[in-house]
């Protein structure tokens, strides 16, 4: 079956620290793998995705790429700032439109 | 992308009574809604899938008796969770498929429901 496992929280971080939140995958066939946002009373966004193996989606300074070895779409993040403080999920989907999420990480920035 | 809002943001309810969940799509025509619900510490589990005009798709073990979704028009779906008890304390959200097709949704903020 498909399912997506990340990393729990909640993560603190300074301002300008490096991020990772890990996330690995379990799916049948060959899924797109997503991460979504969500601000504080706003809804999931999408923050960046990867379609392919060893396919690399960034934004915003965010990273991930598609690691089919490992099955696994860690987020990267150089240098966080205090308005990245969100809740941050993990998604897959194969063909059909169903979206598998993670869990959600908590990420907290303090100045 | 679409802007989705959601009606209330948080309800609190009697055991027994009936809750209605509102989606809206506010800038654009919505075809294909999605429901969820999240359990604390969970991950956000796919309900339903509504489509206007028509049935909704409920997933496995959803029951669609208990679980109510309407989708009248382009811009609005609801959920009825009907009867509630306690169990069905969580969080629900929903999102519209947008013109991109199956990979894009648009997320409303939630709803939380509590059944005291």
């Amino acid at each position: 079956g498909n399912s997506v496992t990340q990393m729990e929280g909640p993560v603190t971080l300074s301002e300008e620290a490096f991020l990772t939140i890990n996330c690995t995958y379990t799916a049948t066939g060959y899924p797109s793998l997503f991460w979504y946002v969500q601000y504080p009373g706003e809804g999931l966004q999408l923050l960046l995705k990867a379609t392919k193996a060893d396919d690399k989606g960034s934004n915003k300074g965010f990273e991930a790429t598609y690691r089919k070895e490992t099955t696994s779409f860690h987020l990267e993040k150089g240098s966080v700032q205090v308005s990245d403080s969100a809740v941050y999920f993990c998604a897959l989907r194969t063909g059909a439109n169903n979206l598998f999420f993670g869990t959600g990480t908590r990420l907290t920035v303090i100045p | 992308g679409a802007v989705v809002s959601q009606h209330p943001s948080r309800v609190i309810c009697k055991s027994g009574t009936s809750v209605k969940i509102e989606c809206r799509s506010l800038d654009f025509q919505a075809t294909t809604m999605f429901w969820y619900r999240q359990f604390p510490k969970k991950s956000l589990m796919l309900m339903a899938t509504s489509n206007e005009g028509s049935k909704a798709t409920y997933e496995q073990g959803v029951e669609k008796d208990k679980f109510l979704i309407n989708h009248a028009s382009l811009t609005l779906s609801t959920l009825t969770v009907t009867s509630a008890h306690p169990e069905d304390s969580s969080f629900y959200i929903c999102s519209v498929a947008g013109a991109g097709g199956k990979e894009t949704q648009y997320f409303g903020p939630g709803t939380r429901l509590l059944v005291l």
